[in-house]
């Protein structure tokens, strides 16, 4: 069981606007650490989409944006598109001083 | 561009001891604020954090999996090394090499990951 918990899969149309979740707990989120987010298609390594909570990496589409609230962080996807299908991980770190992912959620562009 | 690319066997026995090693090409292993480290991704489920190690030796290490991993770093061959013991079935998995963009930072750059298999 995952110490970050994300929802297992979401779904929108081509276009539509989605919302990933993922809820962490005082000893991570709550400690301050931020959230990084990660996209990962079938036989590749994931790629960071989203880190310290808010920032995108040069290159990453400004149709993803994170957001960090609490114990809570989200991950929203607006204008979906078919190449956006993918497994989705939150990360952060906590005061045990190791890194903690999300159990991953998958979006499927219908 | 920096690269990272693992080496080491495909297929390891019961109790016997993984080794992977990760070989870091077009920058310094020892810039500073660069983390270096391991996360693996069983077969079909989520990621995995192993650890990490930054230049001087310093490491960190997932809690759960402490009591077998090392993690070393080799600052002459521009490596940094993972050793998992006593692996069993539940080891098997798609391991991958990581940089850090510091301590609790993000992972920004993957390996392309090589799958180990434990079996006899």
């Amino acid at each position: 069981q995952s110490v970050l918990t994300q929802s297992p899969s979401v779904s929108g149309a081509p276009g539509q606007t989605v919302t990933i979740s993922c809820t962490g707990g005082d000893s991570n989120f709550g400690a301050g650490y931020d959230v990084h987010w990660y996209q990962q298609v079938p036989n590749s390594p994931p790629k960071l989409l989203i880190y310290g909570n808010t920032n995108r990496p040069s290159g990453v589409p400004d149709r993803f944006s994170g957001s960090k609230s609490g114990t809570s962080a989200s991950l929203v996807i607006t204008g979906l598109q078919v190449e956006d299908e993918a497994d989705y991980y939150c990360q952060s770190y906590d005061t045990s001083l190791k890194a903690v992912f999300g159990g991953g959620t998958k979006l499927t562009v219908l | 561009q920096v690269q990272l690319q693992g080496s080491g066997p495909g297929l390891v026995r019961p109790s016997e001891t993984l080794s992977r090693t990760c070989s870091v090409s077009g920058d310094s292993i020892s810039t500073s604020s660069q983390y270096w480290g391991w996360i693996r991704q069983p077969p079909g489920l989520g990621l995995e954090w192993i650890g990490s190690i930054y230049f001087s030796g310093s490491t960190y290490y997932n809690p759960s999996l402490k009591s077998r991993v090392t993690i070393s770093v080799d600052t002459s061959k521009n490596q940094f090394s993972l050793k998992l013991n006593s692996v069993t079935a539940a080891d098997t998995a798609i391991y991958y090499c990581a940089r850090l963009l510091g301590n609790y930072g993000p992972v920004g750059l993957w390996g392309p990951g090589t799958r180990v298999t434990v079996s006899s």
